[in-house]
């Protein structure tokens, strides 16, 4: 199976910051990686496809890189509707597997 | 629109079975597989299962893989998960999506409490 390494698992942020989130994949998955956002109570919505490709609606201050084993979720100034929880998710091989979440709070 | 809309909350007993169904709408549902991600209360995301809406093939999580069965019925785009031998710790908001590579559009979830 293949092992993900999201981090940080939460982040202390302020409305206007930049914000990265790291996930780290135990083999190369080429590009085959999803970034979601999860609000409580909601399912999750997916902000990232192909590891760099922005869903249809989601703000251009989102933004993804990455290739292989090693991946970014970028998220250029905070807004206040962005506190939430972020997951990465790879598909490259059954089974699927997320990344364990990184919650961003408010400073 | 794509919709899918999943069956309401359940509270069974341990060692029961739970069946819940996820109904897709607005787009041709054998052109896309359809996975399951639970989600215990306060916890992350886990996928546990994929079928294939074309032929049926599945994939599951291999800690489940004993308990656990995905169909679906291609005369009404409808996609069911049902976990037996339930235990506390499925206790757990069971989300369905479609798939094409990556889960784009998702359901709005069910609940599922197992309790004695």
């Amino acid at each position: 199976d293949i092992q993900m390494t999201q981090s940080p698992s939460s982040l202390s942020t302020s409305v206007g910051d930049r914000v990265t989130i790291t996930c780290r994949t135990s083999q190369g998955i080429r590009n085959d990686l999803a970034w979601y956002q999860q609000k409580p109570g909601k399912a999750p919505k997916r902000l990232i496809f192909g590891a760099s490709t922005l869903q249809s609606g989601v703000p251009s201050r989102f933004s993804g890189s990455g290739s292989g084993t090693e991946f970014t979720l970028t998220i250029s100034s905070l807004q206040p509707e962005d506190f939430a929880t972020y997951y990465c998710l790879q598909h490259n091989s059954f089974p699927y597997t997320f990344g364990q979440g990184t919650k961003l709070e408010i400073k | 629109q794509v919709q899918l809309a999943q069956s309401g909350a359940e509270v069974k007993k341990p060692g029961a079975s739970v069946k819940v169904s996820c109904k897709a709408s607005g787009y041709t549902f054998s052109n896309y597989g359809i996975t399951w991600v639970r989600q215990a209360p306060g916890q992350g995301l886990e996928w546990i299962g994929w079928i294939s809406t074309y032929n049926g093939k599945t994939e599951f999580a291999q800690k489940l893989q004993d308990r656990l069965t995905m169909t679906t019925d291609t005369s009404t785009s409808t996609a069911y998960m049902e976990l037996k031998s339930l235990r506390s710790d499925d206790t757990a908001t069971y989300y369905c999506a479609r798939v094409f590579g990556d889960p784009d559009y998702w359901g709005q979830g069910t609940l599922v409490t197992v309790s004695s």
